[in-house]
């Protein structure tokens, strides 16, 4: 079975500033995607970067980039320039690839992340 | 980009009685969907996968006469909470595939009185 581990629950950020998150997980597959999701206090969830496993290059969207360290199953989310918007519950989740996939994402705790002015 | 919208947004009911809780996907089709629950400040946990065509497959732990999911249409799933009470008030939200991407609908809070 996979588990997906956030071990930091809550953190803080001045705006501007940069922050990480940690996010570690354990699988015996070798194939499948990783995530970071945000979710807002509108509880709407949104998709913040995603990882393909057998892809070594870390992902990167605007502000956001991942470190992504496959065989330590570490797979942090960097958040650039912080902004007030920033604000939300963050988590990092794994989904398999391959045959049989069906989507199923397994979450992280979360770390609910504020970014203060 | 695709959209999936749940309905209602924010539901009450009094102890003992049922709700129903819609998932559609707008501008695609989803063979599959997913239920989760959330309680505040927690994570999303799956309840179960829904099919459409075929039977939901529940995780462990989760009571499928109490959460009954009909995967009705490619568009369309549907989560009842039967007999529902207090310690069944939670968030729910449900997501469907596109292409490698999940989707997910703006959530129900589920107040049970």
């Amino acid at each position: 079975a996979q588990t997906v581990t956030q071990s930091q629950p809550e953190m803080s950020v001045q705006e501007a500033e940069t922050v990480t998150l940690s996010c570690t997980y354990d699988t015996s597959e070798s194939n499948y995607y990783l995530f970071w999701y945000k979710q807002p206090p509108s509880r709407q969830m949104i998709l913040v970067i995603r990882q393909e496993a057998y892809k070594q290059q870390n992902a990167t969207e605007n502000r956001f980039s991942v470190n992504f360290q496959k065989a330590a199953k570490s797979f942090s989310l960097k958040i650039s320039d912080s902004q007030l918007g920033d604000t939300a519950m963050y988590f990092c989740a794994f989904m398999k690839r391959g045959s049989g996939n069906t989507g199923k994402l397994i979450f992280g705790q979360g770390t609910t992340l504020q970014v203060k002015p | 980009g695709a959209v999936v919208s749940q309905h209602p947004s924010w539901v009450i009911c009094k102890s003992g009685t049922s709700v129903k809780i819609e998932c559609r996907s707008l501008d695609f089709q989803a063979t599959t969907m997913f239920w989760y629950r959330q309680f505040p400040k927690q994570s999303l946990m799956l309840m179960a996968t829904s099919n459409e065509g075929s039977k939901a497959t529940y995780e462990q732990g989760v009571e499928k006469d109490k959460f009954l999911i009909n995967h009705a249409s490619l568009t369309l799933s549907t989560l009842t909470v039967t007999s529902a009470h207090p310690e069944d008030s939670s968030f729910y939200i449900c997501s469907a595939r596109y292409r490698l991407e999940l989707f997910f609908g703006e959530g129900s809070r589920l107040t049970v009185l």
